[in-house]
């Protein structure tokens, strides 16, 4: 089955760009996701990558798929203190939608 | 987009008993799913939920302990059944809304249980 993997914590400053890395064992996921948690909270989508694509961007997301080397990165533009949470990569499952998750980013943005 | 509604959002449960959570999407949906987050961890997919067919579910889960009912395109409800202090956690309903750019899966605000 999927395995999904994320470095466990992040700390940038304010206003600095933030990389969150995730790397996943099924080359057959065919979208790839990126949520955010923030304490108390469930989960909001952030954008989403299906798996013929190398990049996608949106307002200050943008999102890297390395289909060779099985990674995946979100990168957060000008990074703001309400970027402060866990973030989620997930891979769907084929005509399931099932999705496995990474095991969370905890991203810190200080002043 | 899709906008689900979870019910309750935070409960405090005495161990042995059961709780039901609902899961009501405002707008048609085939697939749902529940999950289940577990304090401090990532998500871990209980079941999937079709319409009019019994709930699937996932390795180490089984319908005794999380009886699933989807009686329409819109809702579904999770219980969780002889509860115990490790079935403290979020539990979240999700949904596979096909909106035309592509698979877009969104998730409730989840359930968050604790057992005393």
């Amino acid at each position: 089955g999927e395995d999904v993997e994320q470095s466990l914590f992040l700390s940038v400053r304010e206003g600095d760009s933030s990389v969150i890395n995730c790397t996943y064992t099924d080359s057959s996921s065919t979208y790839l996701y990126w949520y955010k948690q923030e304490p108390g909270a469930g989960l909001q989508l952030l954008t989403y990558i299906f798996s013929n694509m190398d990049m996608k961007q949106d307002q200050r997301l943008t999102v890297l798929l390395n289909k060779k080397d099985k990674h995946l990165s979100l990168r957060i533009a000008d990074t703001q203190t309400g970027d402060s949470a866990i973030y989620f990569c997930a891979g769907a499952d084929p005509g399931f939608q099932k999705l496995v998750f990474g095991t969370g980013t905890r991203l810190l943005v200080s002043p | 987009s899709a906008v689900i509604s979870q019910k309750p959002s935070r409960d405090i449960c005495q161990r042995g008993t059961s709780l039901t959570i609902q899961c009501q999407v405002d707008s048609q949906v085939t697939m749902m799913f529940w999950y289940r987050q577990q304090p401090g961890q990532s998500l871990t997919l209980i079941a999937t939920a079709n319409q009019g067919s019994e709930a699937t579910y996932e390795s180490g889960f089984v319908i005794d302990k999380f009886p699933i009912s989807r009686p329409n395109l819109t809702f579904s409800t999770l219980t969780v059944s002889n509860m115990s202090p490790e079935d403290s956690s979020i539990y979240l309903c999700s949904v596979d809304s096909r909106d035309g750019t592509g698979n877009t899966i969104y998730f409730g605000e989840g359930s968050w249980l604790t057992v005393v």
